[in-house]
């Protein structure tokens, strides 16, 4: 049962255009939500987060948008660099037992297009 | 702050023989992690250690699968008799526990079996 969804599983934007990465959640306990940028041969990398109790962060070209009467999320990159070419997991987290557990989902691939 | 590091970086093994991977965590990160990521999937929570006490674990992670982190610093992933299935990514990281609720990877274990 996937509690994190990312629905999309690649994305090709121009570059200088708005990359919008999109992810969908079930699980209402969740109460913060993570993206993290993934290149290949190399580990996650945190990227930019957002508690439950705002609707939106930004920091830079980056912004986090939540939706929680949809249970929706999106991370939109603006505007897009070559750079920002690499896979984007959406994660969510919930307390277990005194810790923050992190569910991911499946991924999106995004590729800007210079 | 060098991150987070594992070793090896790559294995590659014959099926039914033992493994060990190593993590070390940024130095005052008293929160470590394990994961495990396969093909086209996101990385999936294995177990989760505070300090030297492991205080979770998936049910992933079978009776093959065992885990330490001995004085609370760097851990290990043992995988006795390894099945074909047991091919991934295996990720660690770290957290500090009073800190945000962002983990920090390293760069992972590719273990092959064949």
């Amino acid at each position: 049962d996937q509690q994190v969804k990312q629905n999309s599983p690649s994305l090709s934007v121009q570059e200088g255009r708005i990359s919008i990465l999109n992810c969908d959640y079930t699980n209402s306990m969740f109460d913060y939500f993570l993206w993290y940028k993934k290149y290949p041969a190399e580990g996650p990398t945190f990227l930019i987060s957002i508690s439950s109790i705002k609707d939106k962060n930004e920091d830079g070209r980056f912004t986090v948008f939540l939706n929680k009467s949809a249970k929706h999320l999106s991370l939109h990159i603006v505007p897009s660099q070559p750079g920002d070419s690499a896979v984007y997991f959406c994660a969510a987290s919930a307390n277990s037992g005194g810790y923050q557990k992190v569910t991911f989902g499946i991924g999106t691939k995004l590729q800007v297009i210079p | 702050d060098t991150g987070v590091s594992q070793d090896p970086r790559h294995k590659i093994t014959k099926r039914g023989q033992n493994v060990t991977f190593r993590c070390d965590p940024i130095s005052e990160h008293n929160r470590l992690y394990w994961y495990r990521q396969t093909l086209g999937q996101g990385p999936e929570f294995l177990t989760y250690f505070q300090n030297e006490a492991q205080l979770e674990k998936s049910r992933l992670l079978s009776d093959r699968f065992s885990a330490e982190r001995p004085k609370g610093s760097f851990s290990t992933l043992e995988i006795q008799r390894t099945e074909q299935g047991d091919s991934a990514m295996y990720l660690c990281a770290s957290s500090l526990g009073s800190a945000g609720h962002e983990q920090y990877f390293g760069p992972g274990t590719r273990l092959t079996v064949t």
